[in-house]
């Protein structure tokens, strides 16, 4: 079984259109993130949600929002897309952390967005 | 703030032959470091990490790491690369966030190529 799943896998878009990608947890864990790779494989933190309660927002566009329905679940919603999002949006997902320890992040597969 | 620096942008190893990748951080606590593989098309996953306690942590495939305060390190090494080590390897250092989630800041990655 899959721990941290996303949909699509691969997704090619035209410029000014409005995309979703899901993703799902099956870990049990709280908390979850969104992180983006960009063309030159950097990868940096977007957001992430603590049991439906975004708890971390780093300087993104307001074209991306966003949304956890439940606990097990955070989505991204990308509007007005643009050349420049064309990265590897990696969904994850941590338990919460022990006392002198910090969080696991484990990690998705991966959604592969072209904008063209 | 914290930053990662792996100096090695691209490194090929014989099968067979012993493997250090390196990582040096900044971070002004206690860190919480990790590495992750991405194989070619697929996503991250977590080979080790080192929270506390014993400075040479062990992990999966074969890896392990040792973690040195004095020269803020924490490289990986195995003793034997097999030809599927072919990937990408990212150090990440994690910061805390209320201990319901981290934020891991991460290399740039090395490319590591194993020629037969």
């Amino acid at each position: 079984d899959t721990a941290v799943s996303q949909t699509p896998k691969y997704l090619v878009t035209q410029m000014g259109n409005d995309k979703s990608i899901k993703c799902e947890q099956n870990l049990g864990h709280d908390t979850m993130y969104w992180y983006k790779q960009d063309s030159k494989k950097f990868l940096k933190i977007m957001f992430s949600y603590n049991n439906k309660e975004l708890i971390i927002n780093e300087t993104v566009p307001n074209r991306f929002s966003p949304k956890s329905p439940d606990k097990a679940h955070l989505n991204l919603h990308i509007n007005s897309l643009e050349l420049g999002d064309s990265a590897v949006y990696f969904c994850a997902s941590s338990p919460l952390a022990r006392a002198n320890s910090g969080n696991t992040i484990y990690f998705g597969e991966g959604s592969w967005l072209t904008v063209v | 703030a914290q930053s990662v620096t792996q100096p090695d942008i691209h490194i090929t190893v014989s099968e067979g032959a012993s493997l250090e990748l390196r990582c040096n951080y900044s971070y002004g606590a206690t860190p919480y470091l990790f590495w992750y593989v991405q194989s070619p098309g697929q996503g991250l996953q977590l080979l080790l990490k080192y929270f506390s306690g014993d400075t040479l942590v062990q992990g999966i495939k074969g890896f392990e790491a040792e973690f040195k305060r004095s020269q803020s390190s924490f490289n990986l090494r195995k003793p034997s690369v097999h030809w599927s080590d072919a990937a990408e390897y990212f150090c990440a250092v994690g910061r805390p966030h209320t201990g319901t989630a981290s934020k891991l800041t991460f290399g740039t990655g090395t490319r590591l190529q194993v020629t037969l």
